[in-house]
């Protein structure tokens, strides 16, 4: 079993860019994508970004993921940020050994 | 893009059972992979188990083994949970979701609206 841990909180300025991070304790991580979902107060989760890097449709390409097996981590990069932003994020995998969904702890944007 | 409707919120008293339906619209239903997810107050995202309707066979998270049962009826395309013995543990909005599972991926696509379930005495 791994673990996925971001950081607790971020912040930034309207039209600057802010990357969250999504480590993995054990693996891997290319071994399984990576997905990012965006959870604004009291509404839904909605996907920003599945298949490490890919949009669903309707997601601005200010949206972007990526992974880096040198720091076995996934990230998720908001650029000109706006304040429709400010949200709760979540990275998810998946883990192959026990057929169970990982979920990364959850990452507060504040953007100021 | 799939339309997820799903049933109203619930107030339940310990040890009872609790059932959780979630209606799709404007996809096909019986391919996509259905999970449910669910989110305890101020905490974060928790899997519980989902299902490819077409194959019917639910997999479920280790944690709610033996506790939870999700189920699919392809004529209504309609996923169901059901999570028994609860507790004062189990109060969260549960949430239904629709997406894609091949070999070692699972993700989803589309969100329902989330149901609360209130557990007290």
């Amino acid at each position: 079993n791994f673990m996925l841990t971001q950081p607790h909180s971020v912040s930034e300025s309207p039209g600057k860019t802010v990357t969250i991070s999504c480590t993995r304790s054990s693996g891997s991580i290319a071994s399984n994508y990576v997905q990012w979902y965006q959870q604004r107060p009291g509404s839904s989760p909605t996907t920003v970004i599945y298949e490490d890097n890919q949009r669903p449709s309707g997601v601005p390409d200010r949206f972007s993921g990526s992974i880096d097996s040198s720091s076995n981590s996934a990230s998720l990069t908001i650029s000109g940020l706006k304040t429709e932003d400010e949200a709760d994020y979540y990275c998810q995998s998946y883990d192959s050994s026990n057929r169970d969904v990982v979920f990364g702890g959850g990452t507060k944007l504040t953007v100021l | 893009q799939v339309q997820l409707v799903q049933s109203g919120a619930e107030v339940k008293k310990p040890g009872s059972s609790v059932k959780v339906s979630c209606k799709a619209s404007g996809g096909t239903f019986s391919s996509y992979a259905i999970s449910w997810v669910r989110q305890a107050p101020g905490q974060g995202l928790e899997w519980m188990g989902g299902i490819i309707p077409i194959f019917g066979t639910a997999n479920y998270a280790q944690k709610f083994q033996g506790r939870v049962t999700i189920t699919a009826d392809e004529s209504t395309s309609t996923a169901y949970m059901e999570l028994s013995s609860l507790r004062s543990e189990d109060t969260a909005v549960y949430y239904c979701a629709s997406g894609h599972s091949y070999g070692d991926v699972l993700f989803w696509l589309d969100w329902g609206q989330g149901t609360l379930v209130t557990v007290s005495s």
